[in-house]
């Protein structure tokens, strides 16, 4: 049983809709969680981290958690063609400095 | 300032070179990483230093061997690499260790070509 599972994709919306990544995993005691984001050939670049249930907003970008069902989404607003890209969830469960991260989600923004 | 850097960005070797790739970060993290990125797969830790403390992942093999002179270098030094060894080596650094919040930062990655 994979740790973190996300849908590897691809996820394709068109320009200007809201684009939902989700992300499930099986440590109930993970404690943080983190979006990146990752062009090809480059880095990954964090662009979300979120430690409480609720959401977390930061620009076009929203973060979601819920503890009870064990799952962490993002979803960005507004999608530009410049947000296409893999986007992989990451998760540490506490006490933990040595992240798990899921295979990642392919996202296609078209025009 | 949430930089990491890594040289070089881009390595051809063949079989039989040593060479060494390099890592640095001033942002005081006291973990650093070492993983190993296939196309189109997640990073695969490979090391990790934290307080200058090695953990190791028992698959990675001894011709890649880690290095830490001190909390803000750490270096891979690879010896008799395989053509499947080529990939894209990511450096990482972290926040805060077993605290709840690690945060990682990742350089921009060392490309890899073995021949």
């Amino acid at each position: 049983q994979k740790e973190v599972e996300q849908n590897s994709g691809p996820l394709s919306v068109p320009e200007g809709a809201i684009a939902s990544l989700n992300c499930t995993y099986s440590d109930r005691v993970s404690q943080s969680f983190f979006w990146y984001r990752q062009y090809s050939g480059k880095s990954p670049e964090l662009i979300m981290s979120i430690y409480s249930n609720g959401d977390k907003e930061d620009g076009r970008f929203t973060a979601q958690l819920n503890k009870a069902s064990q799952y962490v989404s993002l979803l960005i607003r507004d999608s530009q063609p410049s947000d296409s890209a893999t986007y992989l969830c990451a998760v540490n469960r506490g006490g933990s400095y040595i992240p798990t991260f899921g295979r990642g989600t392919s996202l296609i923004v078209h025009p | 300032d949430t930089e990491v850097t890594q040289t070089p960005k881009h390595l051809v070797m063949g079989m039989t070179n040593k060479k060494s790739l390099k890592c640095e970060q001033h942002m005081g993290h006291r973990a650093m990483y070492w993983y190993k990125q296939k196309a189109k797969k997640p990073p695969e830790l490979m090391f990790v230093y934290s307080y200058e403390k090695l953990s190791i992942n028992e698959s990675v093999p001894s011709r890649f061997s880690p290095e830490c002179p001190n909390s803000s270098l750490l270096n891979l030094h690879l010896h008799a690499l395989q053509p499947e060894d080529s990939a894209l080596y990511l450096c990482a650094s972290s926040t805060s260790v077993g605290l709840g919040e690690e945060t990682q930062y990742f350089g921009p990655g060392t490309r890899l070509l073995v021949l």
